[in-house]
């Protein structure tokens, strides 16, 4: 049971460029989560997933944009990546009924 | 919006209690979490209550909600030195955090 599983762990991009960050459960849970961590700012809600096929903004969606592909995978994207972005990328899954969230490992970003 | 309110800093000494607060707006959850991260690592559910329970005790940990007063603490009995760690207050329907309460123990 792999819980929640991000690719990549770490990356560094170069300001401008693309890139899509990965994240799938296998609990099947219906919600799922994009939280950004930076120092002194806790965790921050970018998108989230009530359900497969639905998506929402969080707290700070501005300069990302997400994908709800099936049940199962919640994928983030940085159309043009900005220092601002640079940040440890957090997501989440949670089954019905608010019990438990689980987190992947994080993704580190950096934006050069 | 939503939003959820920790203080920032504790430190304490091994042995003693700790008593971490919360506040929240969204009275809306089912349940409101703490979560714990260690350095370097992602998080983990420490504990959570059911938001119509007063207290939940686990362990060295004592959970209390305040639902009139939207405030959720987490006391930790007999502090230990692995207990240092940031710990993060969750709630809301769309689970949002607080900023995160770094814990410091000293031996």
């Amino acid at each position: 049971n792999a819980g929640v599983t991000q690719t990549p762990k770490f990356q560094v991009l170069k300001t401008g460029q693309s890139m899509t960050l990965q994240c799938a459960q296998d609990m099947n849970h219906n919600s799922m989560y994009w939280y950004r961590q930076d120092p002194g700012m806790g965790l921050r809600l970018i998108y989230y997933s009530a359900s497969e096929g639905t998506t929402d903004k969080g707290e700070v969606p501005n300069g990302y944009n997400v994908s709800r592909l099936n049940k199962r995978e919640f994928s983030l994207r940085l159309e043009s990546a900005a220092p601002s972005q640079t940040s440890v990328y957090f997501c989440a899954s949670q089954g019905q009924g608010e019990t438990e969230a689980f987190f992947g490992q994080g993704t580190r970003l950096t934006v050069v | 919006g939503e939003d959820v309110e920790q203080s920032l800093f504790l430190s304490v000494r091994e042995g003693d209690s700790s008593v971490i607060n919360c506040t929240y707006t969204d009275s809306s959850s089912t349940y409101l979490y703490w979560y714990k991260q260690e350095p370097g690592a992602g998080l983990q559910l420490l504990t959570y209550i059911f938001s119509n329970m007063d207290m939940k005790q686990d362990q060295r940990l004592t959970v209390l909600l305040n639902k009139k007063d939207k405030h959720l603490s987490l006391r930790i009995a007999d502090t230990q030195t692995g207990d240092s760690a940031i710990y993060f207050c969750a709630a809301g329907t769309a689970l949002i955090f607080g900023k995160g309460t770094t814990l410091s123990v000293s031996s």
